[in-house]
């Protein structure tokens, strides 16, 4: 079945830092979401990409959908401690879209 | 705008007893919801999903069921809980008909001893 593999697992940065995440599949997504959750809180979307090569950006981050279609970026510019928790992307499962594969996440700590 | 209500935000429950957890989507008509559970430092895994009142599909064989008895109400219950049944409960629903964005409610963590 399709997965998405989320890469790093976790990092430690320092406020102020630049962070880099990334989203990869064997399979081709259509959309690209990208969620951030909180400890003890549900997820909440941050970005949702819609077409290959397509860049968008939401206050200090910016996502991108790739060009091949199998990987997806989120960056943090100048992160700061309200940037910690986890990451997710997500995006359609096959034959349907009203179901999403989730990737594993990844853990964001930051560090004073 | 819509919300999306989930309660309650906590339950501790013993083995063997029953399960009612509700969710509730305002300001939207005729949405997907779905029931997703997150073991610990897990992964979101979806449990349930519903396209309209009365139409449930299961993902994953197990100790819980879900209804949708309104339009904008999704239940998730159990009818004996077990310690596998613990953890963090989260619904979201989605537009029907539009692309595959969803939105996740609060949570419930549940706790079986």
């Amino acid at each position: 079945g399709q997965q998405l593999n989320q890469s790093p697992q976790s990092m430690f940065i320092q406020e102020g830092e630049d962070v880099s995440m990334n989203c990869t599949s064997s399979s081709i997504f259509n959309t690209w979401l990208w969620y951030k959750q909180d400890p003890g809180e549900g997820p909440v979307l941050l970005i949702a990409l819609y077409k290959a090569g397509e860049l968008t950006s939401n206050g200090r981050l910016t996502a991108q959908f790739g060009i091949t279609r199998k990987d997806s970026f989120l960056n943090i510019s100048a992160s700061i401690p309200s940037d910690v928790g986890i990451y997710f992307c997500a995006g359609p499962r096959t034959g349907t879209a009203s179901k999403l594969t989730f990737g594993t996440g990844t853990r964001l700590q930051v560090t004073l | 705008s819509q919300t999306i209500h989930q309660w309650p935000a906590t339950l501790v429950q013993p083995v063997g007893s029953p399960l009612s957890l509700e969710c509730t989507v305002e300001g939207t008509s005729n949405p997907n919801l779905y029931w997703y559970r997150q073991a610990a430092g897990r992964g979101l895994q979806l449990l349930f999903y519903s396209v309209g009142i009365g139409q449930i599909s299961s993902e994953v064989p197990q100790n819980l069921s879900a209804s949708r008895p309104q339009d904008r109400q999704f239940i998730l219950s159990s009818k004996k809980l077990l310690l596998s049944d613990s953890g963090f409960y989260l619904c979201a629903w989605k537009e029907g008909g539009l692309p595959d964005t969803q939105y996740f409610g609060p949570g419930t963590r549940l706790t079986v001893l």
